[in-house]
């Protein structure tokens, strides 16, 4: 596997389940975002983890649970959906600190998830 | 807090001819960085160009260029020799430091349809 990898493609639930997605980046990064991203609006930033620390929360509500447990890995725990939680969910990594490309962040292919 | 705006919600242009999507931005920082995003049918989020703002030469990477207007919070990409592949949504992205991680601002995007 290379650059960063999403795990399920796609997922649908129903509004009283619990599932969780799987980030994972093979780049060696040290940083890791969640991006939602909905129909004809701006992505919109959820959680920033940097050096397994969570450093940004964007007011997400809390159905929405990440976990970071170390550097190459990102989960984002779902239960009690709504159904405007329904979109995209993106991963992404990047490297940061004095050295290398900082800033540009990879993404992965995402999680269609579709709340019922 | 940053803002970015892409005007042209779609766009068009015929295969071998040169096409420029527009962005502007706001922001009160000095140091910052912008990218262009290309996320193609498939979903994957693929970097085409970045520019640091203490830069004064445009970037320029094979077919894509950008016109960084830094006064005027400008920055349009021009692709020349348009391709097929190229058809995707590009996204236009802000990012500041926020001193253990970046932070991506994104506007709506642009969908750009290239035509035989």
């Amino acid at each position: 596997e290379t650059g960063v990898t999403q795990t399920p493609r796609h997922l649908v639930m129903g509004m009283t389940n619990k599932k969780s997605l799987k980030c994972e980046q093979h780049l060696g990064h040290n940083a890791m975002y969640w991006y939602k991203q909905s129909a004809k609006k701006p992505l919109e930033l959820m959680f920033v983890y940097s050096l397994e620390e969570r450093v940004e929360n964007n007011s997400v509500p809390s159905r929405f649970s990440p976990e970071c447990p170390n550097s190459s890995h990102l989960f984002l725990h779902l239960h009690t959906l709504q159904p405007e939680d329904s979109a995209l969910y993106l991963c992404a990594s990047s490297q940061e600190g004095k050295s290398g490309p900082r800033y540009t962040q990879y993404f992965g292919p995402g999680t269609r998830l579709t709340v019922l | 807090a940053q803002t970015v705006t892409q005007s042209q919600p779609e766009m068009s242009v015929q295969e071998a001819e040169t096409v420029t999507l527009s962005c502007t931005y706001d922001t009160s920082e000095n140091n910052y960085y912008l990218f262009w995003y290309k996320q193609p049918p498939s979903r994957q989020m693929i970097l085409v160009i970045r520019q640091e703002a203490y830069k004064q030469q445009n970037a320029t990477e094979n077919r894509f260029s950008v016109n960084f207007q830094k006064a005027a919070k400008s920055f349009s990409l021009k692709i020349s020799d348009s391709q097929l592949g190229d058809t995707a949504m590009y996204f236009c992205a802000f990012g500041l430091d926020t001193g253990t991680a970046s932070k991506l601002t994104f506007g709506t995007g642009t969908r750009l349809q290239v035509t035989l």
